[in-house]
């Protein structure tokens, strides 16, 4: 079946250190998406890619990176520089069409 | 900009009615629709495209009055299966490709 996996489900993150979350398509969506979600205030778009080697800011980009190399791929690196990285963070793809986005199950990042 | 949802959470029992609403300052392209349970990943429900019809499936459907940038979410005869938070995401007409942005999200609790 196709779908968006992610992983690891928990992290845990010592301060100062990168971490770098993982996020696999086998749906050959060529549009994926990172989005951070903190109680109370929705989803909030981090990165995008619409296309391989081709990445876009979001609306709360800033100490975080990510790479766009293969199509099924869109790793995000959550950096020391990120001040509040304690959250829920979920991958996304779409094929451009009317089926909506397609979410991985999440991962929960605590920086300890 | 975000979309603002209302209300903020719901409380039903069994076999109510609901309606969500979500309104935007900008011109929209599309609204989408999905539910979170809690702990996992958004589900897409519908979407619903500037100059499209309403939809709806089952005891879900939806609405988009274009002229206000509203979109309206109705829910009857809930189930016990409706519970979750509902988030509206809105593309906007200038932006490229389908970039969406979640509102806060509605609490929906149905009880028995």
């Amino acid at each position: 079946d196709g779908g968006i996996t992610q992983s690891p489900k928990y992290l845990f993150r010592k301060e100062g250190q990168n971490v770098t979350l993982s996020c696999e398509q086998n749906l050959n969506h060529d549009a994926m998406y990172w989005y951070r979600q903190d109680p109370g205030q929705g989803l909030r778009l981090i990165y995008y890619s619409q296309i391989v080697n081709d990445f876009q800011k979001g609306d709360i980009a800033e100490g975080y990176s990510v790479s766009r190399e293969k199509k099924e791929s869109f790793p995000l690196t959550v950096t020391s520089a990120q001040k509040n990285p304690t959250a829920f963070y979920l991958c996304a793809s779409d094929d451009g069409g009317v089926n909506g986005y397609t979410f991985g199950s999440g991962t929960r990042l605590t920086v300890v | 900009q975000q979309p603002v949802q209302s209300p903020q959470a719901v409380i039903l029992r069994e076999g109510e009615d609901a309606v969500i609403n979500c309104s935007s300052s900008k011109a929209l392209y599309s609204v989408h629709w999905y539910r979170q349970k809690h702990g996992e990943a958004p589900v897409f429900l519908m979407i619903l495209l500037k100059g499209g019809e309403q939809k709806g499936h089952d005891k879900i459907s939806a609405s988009f009055n274009e002229k206000k940038q509203q979109s309206s979410l109705y829910l009857t005869a809930s189930q016990l299966s409706y519970s979750g938070t509902y988030f509206c995401g809105t593309e906007k007409e200038e932006t490229s490709g389908s970039r969406l942005t979640f509102g806060e999200g509605t609490q929906l609790t149905v009880n028995p």
